[in-house]
């Protein structure tokens, strides 16, 4: 089946320092991926849609310099919190559709972001 | 814009009973698709079923099946002989062809011994 991962699994950085985490389709080629931030006991919210090559498309009120997406091939796309604060530490998860196969998402275990 | 309705915050079921998961969704698209998707406490989202809207036959999947009315735009969730492993957040999610998926606000499942 298609698998997603994601580094780090769980972070602990200063406020101020800035926080690279992967995402990565192990078995398949994905054009896009996404990314979402999940609060505790809330559901998941998409803050940008990554297209390999291209740039990414922001959700309203995710700011785009704060993270920062680059999706260099069709297997990574990688989420920069920079210069992070207390209150974005969340549970960050991305999502990858095969293009070749079914419209489906697969998601990426998640990584905890906590941040001091 | 799409929107996603679970209006069962929390369930509960008895192992080896059923229950269903209500959801409704609001959409002007005629082609498009739905998930249930479950969330154990490892916080993995796993996917448990896919409908295509373009499919009249419910999709099934095991325990899992799926009622799917598109003229009421309801796509509710039966879990058959639950297992205490079901025990999970559920999430519903719409999605476009080449879109991005909008999520429900869950349910919480909880399988009782």
């Amino acid at each position: 089946g298609a698998v997603v991962s994601q580094h780090p699994s769980r972070v602990i950085c200063k406020s101020g320092t800035s926080v690279k985490i992967e995402c990565r389709s192990l078995d398949f080629q994905a054009t896009t991926m996404f990314w979402y931030r999940q609060f505790p006991k809330q559901s998941l919210m998409l803050m940008a849609t990554s297209n390999e090559g291209s740039k990414a498309t922001y959700e309203q009120g995710v700011e785009k310099d704060k993270f920062l997406i680059n999706h260099a091939s069709l297997t990574l796309s990688t989420l920069t919190v920079t210069s992070a604060h207390p209150e974005d530490s969340s549970f960050y998860i991305c999502s990858a559709r095969d293009i070749a196969g079914e419209e489906t998402q697969y998601f990426g275990p998640g990584t905890r972001l906590l941040v001091l | 814009a799409q929107t996603v309705t679970q209006s069962q915050p929390e369930m509960s079921v008895q192992e080896a009973e059923t229950v269903t998961l209500s959801c409704t969704y609001d959409t002007s698209e005629n082609n498009y698709y739905l998930f249930w998707y479950k969330q154990p406490p490892s916080r993995q989202m796993i996917l448990v079923i896919r409908q295509e809207a373009y499919k009249q036959q419910n999709a099934t999947e095991n325990r899992f099946s799926v009622n799917f009315q598109k003229a009421a735009k309801s796509f509710s969730l039966k879990i058959s002989d639950s297992q205490l492993g079901d025990t999970a957040m559920y999430f519903c999610a719409f999605m476009r062809r080449n879109n991005d998926m909008r999520f429900g606000a869950g349910t919480r499942l909880t399988v009782k011994p």
